[in-house]
């Protein structure tokens, strides 16, 4: 168990659709990482929030927005979804000073646009 | 930008045997670190081995260990003694030692094990 909790763990909507992933980081991690992972493709970074902060962002489209709360939870916001936009979506978090390095990654949210 | 390389989109190794997955990056910075992540079936993200830059010694963990050539920016993966719960994606991945930096990812070697 990572510690980082995502819901929900699958999601079915339709074209158009407007859907919210979210995302709780491991206690006392500031940043938290929203990635796509297509299928059969790599991990796509999608943006990065630090102490609710935006951070870095990276490929993420236009209809899709993120935010982390003060509590250091975050949502990633889907809109006008199309198919392929089907994916598996995973937040990540790290700490402030991390001493191994590593970012600790959900269980993904499986979204699939009918 | 930084960018990591996996050359070999898919290998296969039969049980008990040792098998060497391939990474290359490209960067300018000095301080970093440097992963590899296993995706099983079950799709969920599991840390195999991470590796200092400034450390001179190659990192090892169980059955796993890896060859660090800083100079040729080249990072690669052996895995002894196989087993069936070894195969899935490998991912190797990137991240700066600036603090809160994102993990830049390969496109993952797919490894399937024979019995």
């Amino acid at each position: 168990d990572s510690g980082v909790t995502q819901t929900p763990k699958h999601l079915i909507t339709a074209t158009g659709q407007r859907v919210t992933l979210r995302c709780s980081p491991r206690s006392g991690d500031l940043s938290v990482y929203w990635y796509q992972q297509s299928l059969d493709q790599g991990l796509q970074f999608l943006i990065q929030y630090y102490n609710g902060e935006e951070r870095a962002k990276g490929n993420i489209l236009e209809r899709f927005s993120a935010q982390q709360f003060p509590d250091l939870h975050s949502e990633l916001n889907l809109s006008s979804l199309e198919l392929g936009d089907s994916a598996l979506y995973f937040c990540a978090s790290s700490g402030r000073v991390s001493g191994t390095g590593e970012l600790f990654f959900g269980e993904g949210s499986r979204l699939t646009v009918l | 930008a930084q960018t990591v390389t996996q050359s070999q989109p898919e290998m296969s190794v039969q049980e008990a045997e040792t098998v060497t997955l391939s990474c290359t990056y490209d960067t300018s910075e000095s301080d970093y670190y440097l992963f590899w992540y296993k995706q099983p079936p079950s799709r969920q993200m599991i840390l195999v081995i991470r590796q200092e830059a400034y450390k001179q010694q190659n990192a090892t963990e169980n059955r796993f260990s890896v060859n660090f050539q800083k100079a040729a920016k080249s990072f690669s993966l052996k895995i002894s003694d196989s087993q069936l719960g070894d195969a899935a994606m490998y991912f190797c991945a990137y991240r700066h030692q600036g603090g809160s930096e994102k993990l830049v990812f390969g496109k993952g070697t797919k490894l399937t094990v024979n019995p």
